[in-house]
């Protein structure tokens, strides 16, 4: 199984600045997945990251506000961009894994923001 | 949208077996149900998977019924870091997640 080295791990930001958090993967993965965990609520997917093309974001998430960039098959960033206290929340990247019927998916430890 | 549902809560106790339900109704033939859990707003850990037989590792047993409309995760014996929410999904090429079972284990 992959695994996922997220940073930062936690952070702390002004509300109007952005945050870029990167995801690395220690193999090749063709689709990487961002994820927001907002307090005390499940995770909502954000956007699908396939290398080489746009992101596809899911509704209610725009590029403006969401930016990410898949440069390679191993690394992602998804910029959090003018913060607001309402982005206060845990983000996580994914990645695919195995085929056939080991097909699934790992989780990195995630991005626990808090805009002020 | 989550195409899963499970009940919100339930405790466990110790050493017991803990029996978690989940429907998938609206399941298609060739999509897989995955259990993942979350412990304290951790990244959520893979518990198993399945497709249509009852599947069993070290961390769980998952049956899923004849018509695949749904499944339990079982927990056989159960401890105190098992408390976590428990997540059952339905993989359409992405993972949707509905809210879970918070399961707490009590000693």
């Amino acid at each position: 199984s992959a695994v996922i080295s997220q940073k930062p791990s936690r952070d702390i930001c002004q509300r109007g600045t952005s945050l870029t958090i990167q995801c690395q993967v220690d193999s090749q993965v063709t689709m990487m997945f961002w994820y927001r965990q907002q307090p005390g609520q499940s995770l909502t997917l954000i956007a699908t990251a396939n290398q080489g093309s746009e992101a596809t974001y899911e509704s209610g998430f725009v590029i403006d506000k969401f930016p990410i960039s898949r440069p390679n098959l191993t690394f992602s960033t998804l910029t959090v961009s003018n913060m607001s206290p309402e982005d206060s929340s845990i983000y996580l990247c994914s990645v695919e894994i195995g085929q056939g019927s080991d097909y699934g998916y790992t989780f990195g430890s995630g991005t626990r923001l808090t805009v002020v | 949208d989550a195409k899963t549902t499970q009940p919100p809560s339930m405790d466990c106790a110790e050493g017991r077996a803990a029996n978690l339900p989940c429907n998938h109704s609206t399941i298609s033939g060739n999509e897989y149900v995955y259990w993942y859990r979350q412990i304290h707003s951790q990244g959520p850990q893979y518990i198993i998977h399945g497709l249509k037989n009852n599947e069993t590792n070290e961390m769980a047993s998952l049956i899923i019924t004849e018509d695949r409309k749904s499944s339990t995760l079982i927990l056989p014996h159960a401890t105190l870091r098992d408390t976590a929410v428990y997540y059952c999904l339905v993989n359409d090429y992405k993972l949707s997640f509905g809210a879970g079972t918070t399961v707490t284990v009590r000693a």
